[in-house]
């Protein structure tokens, strides 16, 4: 299973940056996000396609009602700058688990 | 606070062998956290590697360490274990341990800080 994902996007300040991922049947799947500066580790930021952990601001947003799912962030600011990986998780499939290409986040 | 701690990276020449470990504190290291391996080669995406429940029972793995990497975990030592053997060059990259959110969930809530495999003659 892959999931696709542009490999580059880039947004103004105080816009909104839209990040896609592309894979078969997707709405299928809870879809889930990530972000990682350089040198970090991962960090969850939208989880079963729209939810939040506590601390990642409101700015942050997913939906996957039709293909592509697609995180998005509005209002960018320069520390959004970073790359981000959906992924999801099927019990059923080998492997189980599978991330997308990646897209690195520019704020202009 | 929940902390995961991975160590064991190094440099090692190809078709050696390395184990890693990752040591979890702050939260239950049981069978209620699934944990996952997942690797990222210089300047390249994220990979998943191998995972296993929380009891240790079942594990899975990508099918470019099948049959090389072996995933284990010690729940009263708070420990998850990857033991790569048969090492290849495409096997460099920061392998992360990762944590899955609960029981039947698929997102991982936490991370390691990564360390550093580094496969070469």
């Amino acid at each position: 299973y892959v999931l696709t994902q542009p490999p580059s996007v880039s947004v103004a300040p105080g816009q909104t940056a839209t990040i896609t991922c592309h894979g078969d049947n997707i709405a299928t799947y809870n879809v889930h996000w990530y972000q990682q500066r350089p040198g970090r580790a991962p960090v969850l930021v939208v989880h079963d396609d729209d939810d939040r952990p506590s601390g990642i601001p409101e700015r942050f947003s997913g939906s996957n009602s039709g293909s592509p799912a697609t995180l998005t962030i509005s209002r960018v600011e320069a520390g959004d700058e970073a790359d981000y990986f959906c992924q999801v998780w099927d019990r059923t499939r080998d492997p189980p688990d599978v991330f997308g290409t990646g897209t690195m986040l520019t704020v202009l | 606070e929940v902390q995961l701690l991975e160590s064991g990276g190094g440099l090692v020449q190809p078709g050696g062998s390395l184990k890693l470990s990752c040591a979890a504190s702050g939260f239950t290291f049981s069978i209620d956290y699934a944990m996952s391996w997942v690797r990222q080669a210089p300047g390249r995406g994220l990979e998943w590697v191998s995972g296993i429940t929380g009891s240790g029972t079942t594990t899975s793995y990508a099918a470019s360490v099948k049959g090389r990497f072996t995933v284990s975990r010690d729940n009263s030592k708070n420990t998850l274990i990857l033991q790569m053997r048969s090492l290849r060059l495409e096997d460099t990259a920061t392998y992360f341990c990762a944590r899955k959110a609960g029981w039947g969930r698929g997102y991982y809530d936490e991370w390691g800080q990564g360390t550093l495999v580094i496969v070469s003659s």
